[in-house]
């Protein structure tokens, strides 16, 4: 067990609607990154925050938004849902911005019909 | 611009065998390089990482790996394959000032019997 939880663990829903994701970190960790897992698209970075600010975006989509709250916790929200975005979504915490281990959550399986 | 590169999607090895996956980087400044495996159904964790000193770095498991300045390489190495090391073996990169993880495309290691 990482320390980190996501909700909801699966997640099934239709083309074109929305979903949030929600992520807890690590007790006493201020940094949270998302990351799309895909059979094609491998493990793709989207976007990291720090204390509450963003701090890096990496392949994340307009129709893809996140931010973290003053209790550390973050949310990635995806709207206008398309097959395409089927994919196990990952949150991950660490202690610094940079260069410190990461600890994984167990994933969101989000699947659109 | 920083990038990950794993040589090999899929690797088997017989149990008790020598393991061996490829990592080799690309960054502008001392990277920061990390290895993560990840089980079915799992997030990923951490196995090792190498931020500055010394080259040869253990982790966990039994196994570690080498930063190579010359070659670019951080190579993961565990001397003797268990039925348990079968998982997603993942190489990153972290580089100074911006927040990024790279993650490669990974590798998944098959042991036999």
């Amino acid at each position: 067990d990482s320390g980190v939880t996501q909700t909801p663990k699966h997640l099934i829903t239709a083309t074109g609607q929305r979903v949030t994701l929600r992520c807890s970190p690590r007790s006493g960790d201020l940094s949270v990154y998302w990351y799309q897992q895909s059979l094609d698209q491998g493990l793709q970075f989207l976007i990291q925050y720090y204390n509450g600010e963003e701090r890096a975006k990496g392949n994340i989509l307009e129709r893809f938004s996140a931010q973290q709250f003053p209790d550390l916790h973050s949310e990635l929200n995806l709207s206008s849902l398309e097959l395409g975005d089927s994919a196990l979504y990952f949150c991950a915490s660490s202690v610094l911005a940079e260069h410190n281990e990461q600890f994984f959550g167990p994933g969101t399986r989000l699947t659109v019909l | 611009a920083q990038s990950v590169t794993q040589l090999g999607s899929h690797v088997s090895v017989s149990e008790g065998a020598l393991v061996l996956l490829r990592c080799n980087y690309s960054s502008s400044v001392p990277p920061y390089l990390f290895w993560y495996v990840q089980y079915p159904n799992q997030g990923l964790q951490l196995l090792l990482k190498y931020t500055t000193g010394a080259t040869l770095v253990k982790g966990i498991n039994g196994f570690e790996a080498e930063f190579k300045k010359s070659e670019t390489s951080f190579h993961l190495t565990k001397p003797s394959a268990h039925m348990s090391d079968a998982a997603e073996y993942f190489c990153a990169v972290s580089e100074g000032g911006t927040y990024k993880y790279i993650f490669g495309t990974g590798t998944r290691l098959k042991v036999l019997a």
